[in-house]
């Protein structure tokens, strides 16, 4: 059974870099076809998409924090890692980890874009 | 701001049908996912796709989309369907991930 779970520090001074890992088991990342993604909630606030990768390295990051953010897959290992650089308290948040799965016909009309499987969360506060 | 624009709060009788809407240009293009959230829990998956629900959500669920608009439809609420909901989709672009701002959807 396919299970994600997020690690990492749960405090981050600001202005420094949040560093976030996703742990896949019982799949291998390299599986397909899905991407593997990163998304957030600010307390008592919505989902924001924080960015999408392939196995393969092919990566989608949202254009509010690309000059931030990094995301990479280190397959060996089997997980996903997130980074976060220059947080301030807005990046206060759970960060959970999802995989989204698509198909060739995705790329037209959307069908078959879904997070299907998340990760429990991390909770991740930013201060001094 | 969101792409996707969603009613903030919905409330229905139990057992009633609710219809959830979502609104954006990219939902001309592309359709919507849509999932269920409950207080401490992450999101779950309900429906997604012209027609796909996922293994072990109820078939009460159901989706659609016509223009600019994607909904989601629970027909004979139940107390346990109380929850956030939330569309996703694609931006314009079509290489961005994009979330509705949330519904909240109180069972009376």
């Amino acid at each position: 059974q396919l299970q994600l779970q997020e690690s990492g520090p749960g405090l981050v001074k600001p202005s420094e870099t949040l560093s976030l890992i996703c742990t896949v088991s019982g799949r291998s990342i390299r599986s397909s076809p899905f991407y593997w993604g990163w998304i957030r909630q600010p307390p008592g606030k919505g989902l924001e998409w924080i960015g999408n990768i392939y196995y393969s390295g092919s990566v989608f990051y949202n254009p509010s924090l690309r000059s931030r953010v990094s995301i990479s897959t280190d397959v060996s290992e089997n997980h996903f890692s997130l980074n976060l650089g220059s947080v301030t308290a807005a990046d206060t948040a759970v960060y959970y980890c999802a995989r989204q799965r698509f198909s060739p016909q995705s790329f037209y009309d959307g069908s078959d874009d879904a997070f299907d499987i998340w990760g429990q969360g991390k909770i991740v506060t930013v201060s001094s | 701001s969101s792409e996707l624009t969603q009613d903030p709060a919905v409330s229905v009788a139990l057992g009633q049908t609710v219809r959830i809407t979502c609104q954006g240009d990219s939902l001309r293009t592309y359709y919507a996912s849509w999932y269920q959230q409950k207080p401490g829990q992450a999101p779950l998956l309900v429906f997604y796709g012209k027609n796909n629900r996922p293994s072990g959500i109820p078939d009460r669920f159901s989706g659609s989309s016509s223009g600019n608009t994607a909904s989601l439809t629970i027909t004979g609420t139940q107390a346990e369907d109380e929850a956030d909901y939330y569309c996703c989709s694609r931006d314009k672009t079509g290489d961005q991930k994009v979330f509705g701002g949330g519904t909240k959807l109180t069972i009376l």
